[in-house]
């Protein structure tokens, strides 16, 4: 159980584009999803957290305008990269976190695959 | 200010054991995190401590001591495939994970 799957895995694009990256917990309700950024041999960068049904909360220095997040259902978060430009090619990977007990008794954050992002 | 430290790389011997430290400072504390982290891929759980001590799964152990903000991962019968990524990560009064920048673990034959 408690699988989050991220689409697409990888994307290459031209700069000026917008990318959506999907991310979905496949068998649980997430009450709330993380966005995460990692570049090469760095660690992993909290950009936001979304709650279902609210607008997410961005970290200092994440662009709210430019790093678009929705979170529409308990199952589906989405990041939008608008305008992408070359230094915004990173790996980003979203988690997803329940707080019903049994499930999650601890808060454990389940990671998606990660999508690779490329512009060019 | 909240902080996490772990040894940025660390080399250990296949069939050897290795311990990766990590020392945390943050607001309020609801546990010890370890994931591992192969090269592009996302992070996977390894394990959690909430309470003083040793929690032991399989080859990996994980310790944690409170009053000094200390957790170390314990890995036992090195196996080459234990060459990643290992992040600790500290969850805070608002259940927010704070990350290490990671300890890159290079294992020889």
């Amino acid at each position: 159980g408690a699988v989050v799957s991220q689409h697409p895995s990888w994307v290459i694009c031209k700069s000026g584009t917008s990318v959506k990256i999907e991310c979905r917990s496949l068998d649980f309700q997430a009450t709330t999803m993380f966005w995460y950024r990692q570049f090469p041999k760095q660690s992993l960068m909290l950009m936001a957290t979304s709650n279902e049904g609210s607008k997410a909360t961005y970290e200092q220095g994440v662009e709210k305008d430019k790093f678009l997040i929705n979170h529409a259902s308990l199952t589906l978060s989405t990041l939008t990269v608008t305008s992408a430009h070359p230094e915004d090619s990173s790996f980003y990977i979203c988690s997803a976190r329940d707080l019903v007990e049994g499930l999650n008794s601890y808060n454990e954050q389940f990671f998606g695959p990660g999508t690779r992002l490329t512009v060019l | 200010g909240q902080n996490i430290d772990q040894p940025t790389e660390m080399t250990a011997t296949e069939g050897a054991i290795v311990q990766i430290n990590c020392t945390y400072q943050t607001s309020g504390f609801n546990g010890l995190f370890w994931y591992q982290q192969h090269a592009g891929e996302a992070p996977t759980f390894l394990s959690y401590n909430v309470l003083d001590g040793l929690e032991e799964k399989g080859r990996f152990s994980s310790f944690l001591s409170r009053s000094k903000g200390y957790s170390y991962l314990l890995l036992k019968e090195l196996q080459m495939k234990d060459s990643a990524s290992y992040l600790c990560a500290a969850s805070d009064s608002n259940y927010q994970l704070i990350w290490g920048a990671g300890t890159k673990l290079i294992i020889k034959p």
